[in-house]
C-alpha cells in the first residue's frame, strides 16, 4: 500500500520569501509523484509531476520539486513567492489507476 | 479547450433526497473518478469507471452510486443525502497506457443537504 505524508498542515510566508512545502511517501513499488494546487472552491491542477529522469521538476510558474529516492521525498520549493501563490498543496503518489493524495498543505502568502 | 466540465457547481437538496450531480469530458479519457472532498481535507477517491468497467473503494457507503452511459458522461447518484454528504464532490479524468494516469479535475459541485 502506499502512502503521503505532508508534515505541514499550514505554512504563513511573507510574500517574495522563499518557501518549501515538504512531502514523503511510502511505498513498496515504484510509483509516479505529483503535486496538485487548489485555490479555493475549485478543482484541483496539477503543478508538476516526477516520471522519471531528472530528479528535479520545475513547473511554469516558479516551483520545483526535487524526487530524493533515498529520503524517500519530494519537496516543494519556490525562492520568491506571490500573494497569489495563496492555496492548497497537495503532494500525491500514483503506483497504477489511483492516485493517493497527502493531506494538504495550506500556504499563505503574507503582504 | 480540452476540459472536464461539472454541472452544477452548486446543489443544495434536502435531506433524504436523491440528488444527481454530473460530468462530462471533451478529453476522450478513459477512466474517469468520483472524488469526495470535506473541508480543508484531502480528496476521497468514491469509485472509478476504466472503461466501462465500474470500481468501487470498499470504504464507499451504499448511499453513493454512479452512472457512466459513454465515454463523456459520468453521473453521482445519491440516493439518500445525509447532512454528512454535505461536501465538494470533484471529477477527475486519466488516459489509461499513457504511464503516469495523470488525473484532470473538473471545478468541483458543492453539494449542501438542508
Amino acid at each position: 500500500a502506499q502512502s503521503v505524508t505532508q508534515l505541514d498542515s499550514q505554512v504563513p510566508v511573507f510574500e517574495e520569501a522563499p518557501v518549501e512545502l515538504r512531502c514523503n511517501y511510502s511505498s513498496s513499488v515504484s510509483v509516479y509523484l505529483f503535486w496538485y494546487v487548489q485555490y479555493p472552491n475549485q478543482g484541483l491542477q496539477l503543478l508538476l509531476k516526477y516520471l522519471s529522469g531528472s530528479t528535479l521538476v520545475e513547473s511554469i510558474n516558479g516551483f520545483e520539486a526535487e524526487f530524493n529516492k533515498s529520503q524517500t521525498s519530494f519537496h516543494l520549493r519556490k525562492p520568491s513567492v506571490h500573494i497569489s501563490d495563496t492555496a492548497e498543496y497537495f503532494c500525491a503518489v500514483s503506483p497504477y489507476d489511483k492516485v493517493i493524495f497527502g493531506p494538504g498543505t495550506s500556504l499563505s502568502v503574507i503582504p | 479547450d480540452a476540459m472536464v466540465i461539472q454541472n452544477p457547481r452548486y446543489q443544495v437538496t434536502q435531506f433524504g433526497k436523491p440528488v444527481t450531480l454530473s460530468c462530462s469530458q471533451t478529453l476522450n479519457h478513459n477512466v474517469m473518478y468520483w472524488y469526495q472532498q470535506k473541508s480543508s481535507q484531502a480528496p476521497k477517491l468514491l469509485f472509478h469507471y476504466y472503461d466501462k468497467d465500474f470500481n468501487n473503494e470498499a470504504d464507499t457507503p451504499d448511499n453513493f452510486q454512479s452512472r457512466r452511459p459513454n465515454t463523456s458522461f459520468c453521473f453521482l447518484d445519491i440516493r439518500s443525502p445525509g447532512l454528512g454528504d454535505a461536501a465538494m464532490y470533484l471529477c477527475a479524468t486519466s488516459r489509461a497506457g499513457q504511464g503516469s494516469y495523470e488525473q484532470y479535475f473538473g471545478p468541483g459541485t458543492r453539494l449542501t443537504v438542508t
